[in-house]
């Protein structure tokens, strides 16, 4: 399985000010994404990281607010752009990779970032 | 959109007590995957069935996947209380839908 880590573990933040999150793959990686968990919650896909390329961004979630870089296929960052109180949750950075055997392809998580907003 | 729901979304049971969560899909899923996120972790990933009526098992867990490819449960025998945590069913590839959860707490 893929190693991932993420920086930072955690920050507090002050509202109307911008965060960077961090994922670092030990290995190249087709496909990236970014997730939301607020607390208590599931986990919602906020956008693919495209290498290259754009993001893809999901539903509600879009460039100005959580801009996305993909400089190759080992790294990504996410920005939580002028951030509120509602934006406190772990932003997860996630890979595929293959399914040994099968070709079958499942999801590694990174640590997660946990992000308060004051 | 699709919607992928889990109950029960809490239980408590006695540690030897067996736990079951069950897991549907709004629509036909391609694949099922169970991931177990401890307190305070994140998302690890368990197990994946992609055939209808499958079944899998790990140890005490057993996972099946229903013949209509729309609901999976995963069954736990003599929960310990290293089983607990939120237990989640996701579908699909690349973009995929996690459902909503079941946290599970063990009693010693």
């Amino acid at each position: 399985s893929a190693v991932i880590s993420q920086k930072p573990s955690r920050d507090i933040c002050q509202r109307g000010t911008s965060l960077t999150i961090q994922c670092q793959v030990d290995s190249q990686v087709t496909m990236m994404f970014w997730y939301r968990q607020q607390p208590g919650q599931s986990l919602t896909l906020i956008a693919t990281a495209n290498q290259g390329s754009e993001a893809t961004y999901e539903s509600g979630f879009v460039i100005d607010k959580f801009p996305i870089s993909r400089p190759n296929l080992t790294f990504s960052t996410l920005t939580v752009s002028n951030m509120s109180p509602e934006d406190s949750s772990i932003y997860l950075c996630s890979v595929e990779g293959l399914f040994t055997g099968a070709g079958q392809e499942t999801q590694y998580f990174g640590p997660g970032t946990r992000l308060l907003v004051l | 959109g699709q919607q992928v729901m889990q109950i029960p979304q809490y239980q408590h049971v006695q540690e030897g007590e067996d736990f079951t969560t069950y897991c549907n899909s709004s629509t036909t899923l391609s694949n099922i995957q169970w991931y177990k996120q401890r307190p305070g972790g994140h998302p690890v990933f368990l197990i994946q069935l992609v055939k209808s009526g499958e079944v899998k098992k790990q140890k005490r867990l057993t996972f099946q996947f229903g013949e209509a490819k729309k609901n999976s449960s995963l069954h736990i025998t003599a929960t310990q209380t290293t089983d607990v945590g939120t237990y989640f069913c996701a579908g699909g590839y690349q973009k995929v839908t996690f459902g909503t959860g079941t946290k599970l707490q063990v009693i010693p």
